[in-house]
């Protein structure tokens, strides 16, 4: 069945460096992936998104990487800052039989920024 | 504008009774999804609604929980005779269409069954 879920459960950096996080997926008909932070206490916020037509897409701090290949996902922070601290998880949605609304979600990486 | 409303943020119900979870989505939204998201888990789709139609309820157990959309007033999550395990946060999102591209999450009602 679809699965989708992330290498590490956590992740320790200090303040300035890059991080990145990982997820593996293993549904082939998944053709949208984004991926979301959650502080605590608060709803999942949209980070970034990426097609599967696509293998890289890069936003402000942030790039996310498609390998379709070996049905790896990641997420690239840039220069980490305390702000950044949360829980990332990767979603994705299979678009199966028009169902083009429905999420699955990893269980999610907590990255911890040490300052 | 306000985002996706949900409230009670935090919700404490003692086993067997009901427990109901609001959601107003977002001005202009008309699609709601509800999903529930357990201790250090990822969210599950539970269902997805449209103004006074379940379009999909495939995540939803079989008994106890329903959900409405009604033409007037928010989205409700109902739990009848909540057990221990349905203690989760439950997060609801809307969207202007039937896609989730334009997904935005509320910040969750978080229930805990005593």
């Amino acid at each position: 069945g679809e699965n989708v879920g992330l290498h590490l459960p956590t992740l320790s950096v200090q303040e300035g460096d890059n991080s990145i996080i990982n997820c593996a997926y293993s549904n082939s008909a998944s053709d949208y992936f984004i991926w979301y932070k959650q502080e605590s206490g608060k709803g999942p916020q949209f980070i970034i998104d990426i097609r599967s037509n696509m293998d890289k897409r890069q936003g402000q701090r942030v790039t996310v990487l498609l390998n379709k290949t070996v049905k790896h996902l990641s997420l690239q922070i840039a220069a980490t800052q305390p702000g950044d601290s949360a829980v990332y998880f990767c979603a994705e949605n299979a678009n199966s039989g028009g169902s083009n609304y429905k999420l699955t979600f990893g269980k999610g990486t907590l990255l911890t920024v040490n300052p | 504008n306000a985002g996706v409303m949900q409230n009670p943020r935090h919700l404490v119900r003692r086993r067997g009774q009901e427990a109901r979870l609001r959601c107003s989505p977002m001005k202009g939204h008309s699609h709601v999804y509800w999903y529930r998201q357990l201790p250090e888990e990822g969210l599950k789709f539970m269902v997805y609604l449209q103004k006074e139609n379940i379009i999909d309820e495939s995540g939803m157990p079989k008994e106890r929980f329903s959900a409405e959309f009604p033409k007037e007033g928010p989205s409700i999550l109902r739990i009848q005779q909540v057990v221990r395990g349905d203690s989760a946060a439950y997060f609801c999102a809307s969207s202007p269409a039937q896609d989730n591209y334009g997904y935005t999450f509320g910040s969750g009602t978080r229930l805990t069954v005593v």
